[in-house]
């Protein structure tokens, strides 16, 4: 079963607003990566989080983790149409094998 | 640094033929990783290589599927006698001996008819 579900499947907003994305899990984990794929490219790291780390930040993006909970957001400010893309979170276990969700598709209308 | 590069980037392949897909990791990445992504779907792990080694293969079909990363050259993904199922996207990863993340390769987008 997947180890990583983010919610919502899909997400529009617009130009400027904020997009918040999702992800649960369900074993334990090393650490929580974000990725972005634009359509029918490969995939972009954009974070990666700890399990001893809350918060972290990187530009317009912010990530929690609250492992008790097991789960994490995907917060990007001032989103800009060039955001457009999906966003998968995945996680690492007890290896460096990574564990990915389906993703949420977000569409930032200009 | 050229990143992780992965050829062809398109391959189209009739039943029952077979498909190479290679991925040259970044400079100084000793690891390197296989996933197939289905159309609308996340990635699905495949197996995780080092120089001429197989760490974990735990993601690969028992049959007609193969993978190395030989101590000279790329990582190659064969598939042998590809059936339609097998169309996807195959993307390939590296990175360092010290682990902080991935970097992803664009992909080789296989498609069998």
């Amino acid at each position: 079963s997947q180890q990583g579900e983010e919610d919502p499947q899909a997400l529009s907003i617009q130009e400027g607003e904020n997009a918040t994305m999702n992800c649960s899990y369900k074993t334990s984990i090393n650490n929580l990566q974000w990725y972005r794929q634009n359509s029918g490219r490969g995939l972009v790291h954009l974070i990666l989080i700890r399990s001893n780390e809350r918060e972290k930040h990187s530009g317009r993006l912010r990530v929690t983790l609250d492992t008790s909970k097991k789960s994490s957001s995907l917060l990007i400010t001032a989103s800009r149409a060039a955001d457009t893309a999906s966003y998968f979170c995945a996680t690492d276990a007890r290896s460096e094998k990574l564990v990915f969700g389906k993703g949420t598709k977000l569409t930032v209308n200009p | 640094n050229a990143g992780v590069m992965q050829n062809p980037r398109h391959l189209v392949r009739r039943r029952g033929q077979e498909a190479r897909l290679r991925c040259s990791p970044m400079k100084g990445h000793s690891h390197v990783y296989w996933y197939r992504q289905l159309p609308e779907e996340g990635l699905k792990f495949m197996v995780y290589l080092q120089k001429e080694n197989i760490i974990d293969e735990s993601g690969m079909p028992k049959e007609r599927f193969s993978a190395e990363f030989p101590k000279e050259g790329p990582s190659i993904l064969r598939i042998q006698q590809v059936v339609r199922g097998d169309s996807a996207a195959y993307f390939c990863a590296s990175s360092p001996k010290t682990y902080n993340g991935y970097t992803f390769g664009s992909g080789t987008r296989l498609t069998v008819v």
